[in-house]
Parts: structure tokens; C-alpha cells; sequence
């Protein structure tokens, strides 16, 4: 099957601080990537959709100048959370599909937490 | 947009004996339905998948069934073991476009 990575794992930042998250596609193509959000005990939320080389697609509520996401190529999209605060400490969640495959596949996850 | 509804929230098996969940979606566009399972702290990992075209699906201990007509899909567990322990999470997609999960059903499989 193929492998998708984050970077970091974990990731403790003062609130007002902006940190990036990195999803990578280790053995295809990505044309889509797709970013969810899990608090505790709760399901994967889907924040937004990025297709390689055109802007982000943003679920409703998710606010995009807050979350920035950039797909510049087909292995590597970033989510950038800006002026962080500690209701945004989530789980977050990349996934990668490709013309290759017909099911998204999942990095491991980086929790954040705001302090 | 499509919404994902899922039951039970938690559930509770001995072991040996089957675990059954059920999920409804809202798009009739949504052509395909994962199935994941997730550990705490872990990503979620795909344990079977269905496409609109089948109505059922099945892998060893593991089942999946798809009322189209009635936008109604089922994961059925069998012989449940206690790695089987577990949040099961169902979901609808249209293809390669975004998969919206379901809320989730904490299963607890009892030694």
C-alpha cells in the first residue's frame, strides 16, 4: 500500500504562534490531499481539500485564513495554523489519494497543542 | 452536503460472540464506503471498503453490507477477539472526492 508521513508527530507551541505540519506522499503521486481535524473522542473532521497547484478547497466554518494550506507539489501539502490559541490543540490528520489508487491513505497524525 | 449518522456510539461484545454497526449517508452521489478502524493516538487504518455496485463484501472475520435504495450500510464482526477493541468509524465518499466520516461507535470486546 502506499505511505503517507507527518512531520511533526507532536508539536507544544505558545498561543499566538503559528505552526506548519507537513504531509508527505512517500511512494505516488497525490493529485488530492485532505486535512481533518480530531478533538478527543470524537470523529475526523474534514477541514479542507487541496488539489496540487490550485488553492484549497475549505469545508464550512473552517476558516481559511487561519489554516493555510498549500499543496505545491504531488508529494508534499502544508497546513500552516496561524496565531494559534488553545482551543485550536487537535489531532490533526493529513490523507492522500492518487490516480493510482482508489482509497485515501492516511499519515500517523500531529497532535498540537496550544499552550 | 453529505452527513454521516452511525449507531451504537459504544458497544459492548463478549468475546466470541459478533459486533454489528450501522451507518446512514445523505448523498445519493456517494459511491463508496470505508470502513476504518482507529486505535487511540493512531491514524485511522482501512479494514474494508464497499463500491455502490456490490451489496455485500466480505474479508475473513469482517462484513460489510449496502442498502443503496435505503442509503443504509452495516459492518459486521465475527467471532470477536479483544484486539478487536477499537473506535470503528464508517464513511461516505463520491469516489476520489472527499470521504466525511461517521461519528464513531467505541467497541469494547470483553475477555
Amino acid at each position: 500500500g502506499a505511505v503517507v508521513s507527518q512531520h511533526p508527530s507532536w508539536v507544544i507551541c505558545k498561543s499566538g504562534t503559528s505552526v506548519k505540519i507537513e504531509c508527505r506522499s512517500l511512494d505516488f503521486q497525490a493529485t488530492t490531499m485532505f486535512w481533518y481535524r480530531q478533538f478527543p473522542k470524537q470523529s475526523l473532521m474534514l477541514m479542507a481539500t487541496s488539489n496540487e497547484g490550485s488553492k484549497a478547497t475549505y469545508e464550512q466554518g473552517v476558516e481559511k485564513d487561519k489554516f493555510l494550506i498549500n499543496h505545491a507539489s504531488l508529494t508534499l501539502s502544508t497546513l500552516t495554523v496561524t496565531s494559534a490559541h488553545p482551543e485550536d490543540s487537535s489531532f490533526y490528520i493529513c490523507s492522500a489519494s492518487g490516480r493510482a489508487y482508489n482509497e485515501q491513505f492516511f499519515g500517523p497524525g500531529t497532535r498540537l497543542t496550544v499552550l | 452536503g453529505e452527513n454521516v449518522e452511525q449507531h451504537p456510539s459504544t458497544l459492548s461484545v463478549q468475546e466470541g460472540d459478533s459486533a454489528v454497526i450501522k451507518c446512514t449517508y445523505s448523498d445519493s452521489a456517494s459511491n463508496y464506503f470505508p470502513w476504518y478502524k482507529q486505535e487511540l493516538g493512531k491514524r485511522p487504518q482501512l479494514i474494508i471498503d464497499i463500491r455502490s455496485n456490490v451489496g455485500e463484501k466480505k474479508d475473513q472475520r469482517i462484513a460489510v453490507t449496502l442498502n443503496k435504495t435505503a442509503k443504509h450500510f452495516s459492518l459486521h464482526i465475527t467471532e470477536t477477539q479483544p484486539e478487536d477493541s477499537a473506535v470503528y468509524f464508517c464513511a461516505a465518499s463520491a469516489g476520489l472526492d472527499k470521504v466525511i466520516f461517521g461519528p464513531g461507535t467505541s467497541l469494547s470486546v470483553i475477555p
